[in-house]
Parts: structure tokens; C-alpha cells; sequence
């Protein structure tokens, strides 16, 4: 159990474009996901935390028009990178924290979703 | 403030057993978790703690002093797929994880 899935798992695009990445708690009811960034050889970075049926609140120095968060539902999160760059390159983990509760609190990653802008 | 620490490298040899450490400061503390993370591989779940104590899972261990605000993850008969980077995160009053840097664990034959 406690299955979190991403997609894309990989995405090359060109400056200026959007990219938009779903996660999905497929057998679990997550009503909160996290969005981290991960650059190389660094730990992870919490971006925003995302509530299902609210607004996602978003770390200091995330800028919320350009890393657009949408939490429709209790199994599904999107992250909309706006007009990306070649510094928004990364790889972009979410996370769904189970509305059981699981072993207390228990956040589970999805795959990881390799960012590469040209 | 809030702050946690971990090495960040260690080597150990196939067969044998590593104590990976990590300490912690923090005003509100709800657990503390052990993440294992190969590389270009998004974190899996090792364990969770939050009773000050030992807490076992086959070849894996963790330890947990709420009072030295100290954990350790204890791996043992080391594989070489044990290979990869170990995290440790304490989860804080807002049920919010703060991360260490990860302590890359290096196998050898």
C-alpha cells in the first residue's frame, strides 16, 4: 500500500514554456501533498504544501505565480512550473501524506519528476 | 531555532554493520524519520520513531533520545544495494518535516 505515482518521470522543454506535473496517491486518500526540489548532491527542499480544496502555502522565497499548485482532489496534485528557465532544471518530488494516518504522519514520495530546460 | 545534523559520507565493507547518526534541536517534536534515497531515485520510508528506544526491522534498526535529541539508523550484514544516501527529518509542531543533508553510505566488496 501507500503507492504515490508521477508523471511525467521525465521532461525536456524549451525556455519560456510550461511544464505541468500530476501526482496521484493511487491507493490512499492523501489530503495533503508536498512538493519538493531537489538539486544534485543536495537534500530535498519543501517548496509548498498543498491541501486539498484550498490554497497551497508555499515556502519562503517559492514564488507562487510561477509554481502553480492545484489540489482538486484527495488522490491528485499538479504543480504547473510557469515560463520555465534553465535554473528551474531539477528534479521535482512529491509527496501524500495518508488521511489514515499511516505509522503517524508518514509522507510517501512519488518517483520524481527530472526537470530539463533548454 | 530548529536545526539537524547528519555525516555526510561514510564507507562501510559488505557483510558488516554502520550506525549512521543524527542529531537534532527543536522547540516541538512529533518523530523522527529515517529516509533511504539511491540516487536519481526519489526517498523511500525506513522508519519512524517517536517513544525514545530501539525500534527493529530486519536488517534495519533506529534509535531514538528525545531527551539528547539523538537518533541513529543501524544497518546490518551490509548489502552493496545498501548503497545510497540515508535521511533523517524530525517532523516539528506544525506536523512539517525539516530535512537533513543526507549522509551518502558507500559499500565495499
Amino acid at each position: 500500500g501507500a503507492v504515490v505515482s508521477q508523471h511525467p518521470s521525465w521532461v525536456i522543454c524549451k525556455s519560456g514554456t510550461s511544464v505541468k506535473i500530476e501526482c496521484r496517491s493511487l491507493d490512499f486518500q492523501a489530503t495533503t501533498m508536498f512538493w519538493y526540489r531537489q538539486f544534485p548532491k543536495q537534500s530535498l527542499m519543501l517548496m509548498a504544501t498543498s491541501n486539498e480544496g484550498s490554497k497551497a502555502t508555499y515556502e519562503q522565497g517559492v514564488e507562487k505565480d510561477k509554481f502553480l499548485i492545484n489540489h482538486a482532489s484527495l488522490t491528485l496534485s499538479t504543480l504547473t512550473v510557469t515560463s520555465a528557465h534553465p535554473e528551474d532544471s531539477s528534479f521535482y518530488i512529491c509527496s501524500a501524506r495518508d488521511l489514515a494516518g499511516g505509522p503517524s504522519e508518514t509522507q510517501y514520495f512519488g518517483p520524481g519528476t527530472r526537470l530539463l530546460v533548454l | 531555532g530548529q536545526n539537524i545534523d547528519q555525516p555526510t559520507e561514510m564507507t562501510a565493507t559488505e557483510g558488516a554493520i554502520v550506525q549512521i547518526n543524527c542529531t537534532y534541536q527543536t522547540s516541538g517534536f512529533n518523530g523522527l524519520f529515517w529516509y533511504q534515497q539511491h540516487a536519481g531515485e526519489a526517498p523511500t520510508f525506513l522508519s519512524y520513531n517517536v517513544l525514545d528506544g530501539l525500534e527493529e526491522k530486519g536488517r534495519f534498526s533506529s534509535f531514538l533520545s528525545r531527551s539528547k535529541g539523538y537518533s541513529y539508523l543501524l544497518l546490518k550484514e551490509l548489502q552493496m544495494k545498501d548503497s545510497a544516501s540515508y535521511l533523517c527529518a524530525f517532523m516539528d509542531s506544525n506536523y512539517q518535516l525539516i530535512w537533513g543533508a543526507g549522509t551518502k553510505l558507500i559499500i565495499k566488496p
